[in-house]
């Protein structure tokens, strides 16, 4: 068990570009969260899928963000036309649903600046 | 509309000595509560949770103790040591458990001091 790992750990963009990023969750975890942490708040809920199906999106998620997770095993959460205020710390977890339900195990998050 | 209330943003503690961190909530839906830990450049990492169906909760030096009338709970943590110090979410779900959706309070940073 290697735990959940992300993938860039940091990324800086330009206003304006498309940025993705991948998580890839504990093994036999069916279920992948995603949050964004911004500086002096907790982390906040945007999306989560079981399996590959997407059950739940957050009212913070606009139009230009999009996750999937096609195979139910990794997932990525893109960015498109990045904006200053998307700088933040993207955090994935996973756990498992089903006859146990296990706590969520967070990955080390990807840092993004956007200039 | 902050759900979930971590009023203290930092807190200093001896070593050896008890830290007890708060949290308030409001949405009286939930019905799972945790505290995280984490520290710097590492996400964070699950202390111990609590089913609304209890009032208290221990795991060797961590004890969680619910409220749920005043909606509140704290996190004991005795005795104190210097790995202790981090920043500690509290965070709420509803419905589903520990599996569900969490929703964070903005941390305190708790240092303990030698």
């Amino acid at each position: 068990d290697t735990g959940v790992s992300q993938d860039p750990r940091h990324k800086i963009t330009k206003r304006g570009q498309n940025v993705t990023f991948r998580c890839d969750p504990i093994s036999e975890h069916n279920r992948l969260y995603w949050y964004r942490q911004t500086l002096g708040q907790g982390p906040e809920f945007l999306t989560y899928f079981q399996n590959e199906a997407q059950l739940e999106k957050s009212r913070l998620l606009s139009d230009r963000f999009s996750a999937e997770r096609p195979k139910g095993s990794f997932s990525t959460l893109e960015i498109q036309r990045t904006e200053q205020g998307d700088s933040a710390m993207y955090l994935c977890a996973s756990s498992s649903w089903g006859r146990t339900q296990e706590t969520q195990y967070f990955g080390p998050g990807t840092r993004l600046l956007v200039l | 509309d902050q759900q979930v209330k971590q009023n203290s943003p930092s807190l200093s503690v001896q070593e050896g000595r008890i830290s007890i961190l708060n949290c308030d909530y409001t949405n009286s839906m939930f019905d799972y509560f945790l505290w995280y830990k984490k520290y710097p450049a590492e996400g964070p990492t699950f202390l111990i949770s609590i089913s609304s169906i209890k009032d208290k909760n221990e795991d060797g030096r961590f004890t969680v103790f619910l409220n749920k009338s005043a909606k509140h709970l704290s996190l004991h943590i005795v005795p104190s040591q210097p790995g202790d110090s981090a920043v500690y979410f509290c965070a709420a779900s509803e419905g589903g458990g520990t599996a569900s959706k969490l929703t964070f309070g903005t941390g305190t940073r708790l240092q303990v001091t030698l």
